[in-house]
């Protein structure tokens, strides 16, 4: 069985950090582009970043350049979003997805004053 | 790549069918053959499930009512027998470049 979790999610005021947690099992991790995706309250998915296979290509969506960080470790089968300088439109429930297919429940992220 | 879906919402009685439109300001044919297109419902409360991918593939477990469509700029998701448990609100995504998502179309049954 596919199992993908996130963790890491919290309420963090504006310019703060936060690191998110991605955890895969049911599927040969190392082979798989994975991505993270938000979704604002309300708003549909938004694709934010990903990263391949080896680790080696990341590709991010413009309005997070410079603040996300994508990385993973294949032993651990995991992949993290570091993210800095939170702003209140990063408020959403980030999501971690394998290839885009396989996706998991999601980890929320609230910033706020 | 900008995704644009019609109808934003839909109402449907159960047993009839139901047809989403979705159009592509690129064509979505990449150099490796494949037109990266895919359709997700997310029901409820629940985070988006894969139904479709390069645009007429059903995924693993996906009912046989559900097919796609379609070709270039243009796809439709078409929906044969709504059930009850087909409520929700369905995305097309492209992938040939940085992804992008439709605004969701919003179905209800009546």
């Amino acid at each position: 069985e596919v199992l993908v979790v996130e963790s890491g999610g919290d309420f963090v005021q504006p310019g703060g950090s936060l690191r998110l947690s991605c955890a895969a099992s049911g599927f040969i991790f190392s082979t798989y582009w994975m991505s993270w995706v938000r979704q604002a309250p309300g708003k549909g998915p938004e694709w934010v970043a990903n990263i391949s296979p080896d680790g080696s290509a990341k590709f991010y969506v413009d309005s997070v350049k410079g603040r996300f960080s994508i990385s993973r470790d294949n032993a651990k089968n995991s992949v993290y979003l570091r993210i800095n300088s939170l702003r209140t439109e990063d408020t959403a429930v980030y999501y971690c997805a394998a290839s885009l297919h396989y996706w998991g429940q999601g980890t929320l992220v609230t910033v706020s004053s | 790549i900008v995704m644009t879906q019609t109808p934003l919402s839909l109402s449907v009685t159960p047993g009839q069918s139901a047809s989403i439109s979705c159009k592509s300001s690129q064509s979505l044919l990449h150099s490796d053959g494949k037109t990266h297109l895919c359709w997700y419902l997310q029901k409820p409360g629940q985070s988006p499930q894969l139904l479709i991918y390069e645009v007429s593939n059903r995924f693993s477990g996906v009912p046989d009512r559900f097919s796609g469509s379609g070709s270039g700029t243009d796809f439709t998701l078409k929906i044969s027998r709504v059930e009850a448990e087909d409520v929700g609100v369905y995305y097309c995504m492209q992938n040939k470049e940085l992804p992008t998502c439709g605004q969701g179309t919003k179905v209800e049954i009546q």
